[in-house]
């Protein structure tokens, strides 16, 4: 099945810029989606199919995929932006939905 | 605004069936692929399965042995069962749709855990 891979955490410094990758066989080729998780919260949807933001994200949140990567970049690094992110594919082989392995982000 | 809800038994011993309910209000249950995910402790998210309006299902190849996914649309609520738990199926579990026409989750329940113990 098909797998994707994120690095487990990052660290960024309030104001800062922080990039989380998403890693998948050819994942350019798919529609990325990316959710924001906070402790004890649901998922929260903060990009969808690559790049769109859905209304009251801020536009800080941007993301691109291309190749064998897919990236969710946080620009001027808010204290609240301290979560867990996942990227998420459908993959149309299977019909299955997959998710990212998460990556934990602290702002230092 | 669509609101999902899941309900059932917190605890469940090893060998036996895990059954949870999600129910979904502010919407009909009509023309959108509903899932469950869930999430160990201290893990990340792991799709179980969906359900169509149909009754059309697929599901995680390591669990498809294990899960049923149903959906009474008379009750606008659609359901798990997972057999023969084991302790590696303690998780958060959670309800979420599909956005119509999309591959995305747009509307998820606040999730209920469940604790596979004797």
């Amino acid at each position: 099945s098909y797998v994707l891979t994120q690095p487990p955490s990052v660290s960024v410094a309030p104001g800062k810029t922080a990039s989380i990758t998403c890693g998948g066989n050819n994942i350019g080729s798919k529609t990325v989606h990316w959710f924001q998780q906070k402790p004890g919260q649901a998922p929260v949807l903060v990009i969808y199919y690559d790049r769109d933001r859905p209304s009251g994200i801020p536009e800080r949140f941007s993301g691109s995929n291309s190749g064998n990567t897919a990236t969710l970049t946080i620009s001027r690094v808010e204290a609240g932006d301290e979560a867990d992110y996942y990227c998420q594919v459908w993959d149309s082989s299977s019909d299955h939905y997959v998710f990212g392995t998460g990556t934990k982000v602290t702002v230092l | 605004q669509v609101q999902l809800q899941e309900s059932g038994p917190g605890l469940v011993k090893p060998s036996e069936t895990l059954s949870l309910t999600c129910t979904v209000s502010g919407g009909s249950i009509s023309s959108s692929y509903w899932s469950w995910i869930r999430q160990p402790p201290g893990k990340g998210l792991e799709w179980i399965g969906y359900i169509y309006e149909t009754g059309s299902t697929n599901y995680h190849p390591s669990l498809k042995s294990r899960v049923t996914i149903s959906v009474d649309t008379s009750k606008n609520q659609f359901s798990l069962k997972l057999t023969s738990v084991t302790t590696a199926d303690t998780a958060v579990y959670l309800c979420a749709r599909v956005r119509e026409g999309s591959t995305y989750f747009d509307f998820w329940g606040q999730g209920t855990l469940v604790t596979v113990s004797s």
